[in-house]
């Protein structure tokens, strides 16, 4: 089973600033990996697909890097809707398509 | 537009078994897979399996294998999970999402929270 790694677990930054989100897999996951954000009392929603690529709707300061083992999800400058937790997920050697542990992204 | 709506929240004593639905609008269902992810309460997300809603194959987390059972009603495009011999660990909140061919997740269900207690 791959294991999903994601650092911090908590972070805080300011509204306007950038925030750099990390993951990494145990094995390499090629570019089969997507980012997740969660709301409380909310379902996840889909970010980002394929390392890199932003699903329908989502603006433009998300994006996704990286490929292999390490990934990283930047959101560019911070807006209040933004303070969440986050998720990475591969689905590249399933099952099982394992997720990290989440990154709490707060205001500072 | 795509909707996945999902069955209500339940209560359930251990060892009991619990059925959710998840039914699909907004697109052709047998297109699609429908992935199972769950959340413990003030906990990470665990995938819990997929289904093609195509040919009703599935993959399911190890850890679950033998006491999930997941299926599909193209009829009614509906996607069910069940869960048997319930311990106070599965307590958490179930979801369904719209499994793409690549493996990702791009709509998912209001989520059904199952709450295993004596």
């Amino acid at each position: 089973e791959i294991v999903m790694t994601q650092s911090p677990a908590t972070l805080s930054v300011s509204p306007g600033e950038r925030a750099t989100l990390s993951c990494r897999a145990s094995q390499s996951v090629s570019s089969n990996l997507a980012w997740y954000q969660q709301k409380p009392g909310q379902a996840p929603r889909l970010l980002i697909y394929g390392a890199s690529t932003r699903a329908t709707g989502i603006p433009a300061r998300f994006s996704g890097s990286g490929s292999g083992t390490e990934f990283t999800l930047t959101i560019s400058s911070l807006q209040s809707e933004d303070f969440a937790v986050y998720y990475c997920q591969q689905y590249n050697n399933w099952p099982p398509r394992t997720f990290g542990q989440g990154t709490k992204l707060e205001i500072k | 537009q795509v909707q996945l709506v999902q069955s209500g929240a339940e209560v359930k004593k251990p060892g009991a078994s619990v059925k959710v639905s998840c039914k699909a609008s907004g697109y052709t269902f047998t297109s699609y897979g429908i992935s199972w992810v769950r959340q413990a309460p003030g906990q990470g997300l665990e995938w819990m399996g997929w289904i093609s809603a195509y040919n009703g194959n599935t993959n399911y987390a190890q850890k679950l294998q033998g006491r999930v059972t997941m299926t599909t009603d193209t009829s009614t495009s509906t996607a069910y999970m069940e869960l048997r011999s319930l311990r106070s660990d599965d307590t958490a909140v179930y979801y369904c999402a719209r499994d793409l061919v690549a493996g990702h997740n791009d709509y998912w269900g209001q989520g059904t929270l199952v709450t295993v207690s004596s």
